[in-house]
């Protein structure tokens, strides 16, 4: 089955610093690769996603990229603000296999002000 | 977009009791609803799938009997913890996704806090 690793677990950067978190990745398979964010208390909220057709996908402040032959794609923050703040997951799943997805263990960013 | 929502969105019982909790799309058919269970500071666990009209499929380490699914509705899913311990205290979250709309995104429901005391 498929394993998505996260790194890092914690990260910590300046109000309006960029901040990056990667993700790997196992099953060749996964065509589907979204990005969470979780505040305390509160459901994910989806906030980018990206599928295996694509390279690289930005909305405002926020891109993902991936690299299907290295198995691994990344969630890009810039200009970061306090509201950044909160576990952000990455996912990878396969449309063909009942959609099954996998979570990454998170990465907890907090944004200094 | 699309919203998913759970009640309740607190609960707190006694052992032994069972707790219902239900999970609705509001605004679009969910031909596929699943239910995760969050640790503290944990990821997110994937306990079962479950497809309109049809049983639920259980990850490998849930008990079936004890996390009983209903999808009776294209836009309900219900997951009923039975004869609560203490050990089933964590944060259920049910999503959803329309997979027939040929989008294989889930959108999740702001969760279940579930205490057993």
């Amino acid at each position: 089955g498929e394993n998505v690793e996260q790194h890092p677990s914690t990260l910590s950067v300046q109000e309006g610093d960029s901040a990056v978190i990667k993700c790997t990745y196992s099953d060749s398979a996964s065509n589907y690769f979204p990005w969470y964010k979780q505040e305390l208390g509160k459901g994910p909220q989806l906030i980018i996603d990206i599928r295996s057709n694509v390279g690289e996908k930005k909305d405002q402040r926020i891109a993902v990229t991936l690299n299907k032959t290295a198995k691994h794609f990344s969630l890009h923050i810039t200009e970061t603000q306090p509201e950044d703040s909160a576990v952000y997951f990455c996912a990878a799943s396969n449309q063909y296999n009942n959609n099954d997805m996998r979570f990454g263990a998170g990465t907890r960013l907090t944004v200094k002000p | 977009g699309a919203v998913v929502s759970q009640h309740p969105s607190r609960v707190i019982c006694k052992s032994g009791t069972s707790v219902k909790i239900e999970c609705r799309s509001l605004d679009f058919q969910a031909t596929t609803m699943f239910w995760y269970r969050q640790f503290p500071k944990q990821s997110l666990m994937l306990m079962a799938t479950s497809n309109e009209g049809s049983k639920a499929t259980y990850e490998q380490g849930v008990e079936k009997d004890k996390f009983l699914i209903n999808h009776a509705s294209l836009t309900l899913s219900t997951l009923t913890v039975t004869s609560a311990h203490p050990e089933d205290s964590s944060f259920y979250i049910c999503s959803a996704s329309a997979l027939a709309g040929g989008g294989n995104e889930q959108f999740f429901g702001p969760g279940t806090r579930l205490t057993v005391l």
